[in-house]
């Protein structure tokens, strides 16, 4: 099973937006609707951000949203925070009791 | 409050064996999904395995299947990972994670496992 593949960066200022994008294939991305995000900062327990493509846990603000299209997932982060830099990961649900993840992506805040 | 807390890491030599243990507490142990990813050095995070929360059911990625098993023991909240006949690129951070919804929800802080090349 090949990870799922991130851009390996991303970036922007204060205030505005971006979308990571995470693409897989039809037996992971496009087969499940099981695809969640993790923020991880270095050192630290990844955080769940975004479960079954859109939904957020209790806690996590609705500056994180998720999307799904096809194959390719997203996840935008709307007004970019200083403490959103980080690194961000997507995964998805690939049947018979298996996960994949994808291949980081690391978000500077400018 | 959710904790998970993993123990056992270390330095073991190349072909060598480890068992790392996950202490679970704050939740219901028995009746969710449990799972291990790993994070080597400079790399991304890796999925290693799944069990079902009986533990009569589990799934493992290729890399890693026939060398590691996992199990767990509802009885005493804990999940683990036997690793056996451990390369050089099996040194990385292994974290547990609670299963929910198809996603995991809660991890540990992680053990760092080193398999000296």
């Amino acid at each position: 099973q090949s990870a799922l593949t991130q851009p390996p960066s991303a970036s922007g200022s204060p205030g505005q937006s971006l979308t990571i994008s995470c693409t897989g294939t039809n037996s992971d991305v496009g087969s499940y609707n099981y695809v969640s995000w993790y923020q991880h900062h270095p050192g630290k327990a990844p955080k769940l951000l975004i479960f079954e493509v859109t939904k957020r846990p209790s806690g996590v603000p609705d500056r994180f949203s998720g999307s799904k299209s096809g194959n390719t997932a997203s996840l935008t982060v709307s007004g970019l925070q200083a403490d959103d830099e980080a690194d961000y990961y997507c995964c998805s649900y690939t049947g018979g009791y298996s996960y994949v993840f994808g291949t980081g992506t690391k978000v500077t805040v400018l | 409050e959710v904790q998970l807390v993993e123990s056992g890491g270390g330095s073991v030599q190349p072909g060598g064996s480890l068992r790392l243990s996950c202490a679970a507490s704050g939740f219901s142990f028995s009746v969710y999904w449990m799972a291990w990813v790993r994070q080597a050095p400079g790399k991304g995070l890796e999925w290693l395995a799944l069990i079902n929360p009986s533990g009569s059911e589990s799934g493992s990625v290729d890399s890693v299947s026939g060398r590691f098993s996992v199990s767990r023991d509802n009885g005493a909240n804990s999940l683990y990972l036997q690793k056996d006949i451990l390369r050089a690129d099996d040194t990385a951070v292994y974290y547990c994670a609670r299963g929910k919804d198809g996603s995991f929800d809660f991890w540990g802080q992680g053990t760092l496992v080193t398999v000296p090349s």
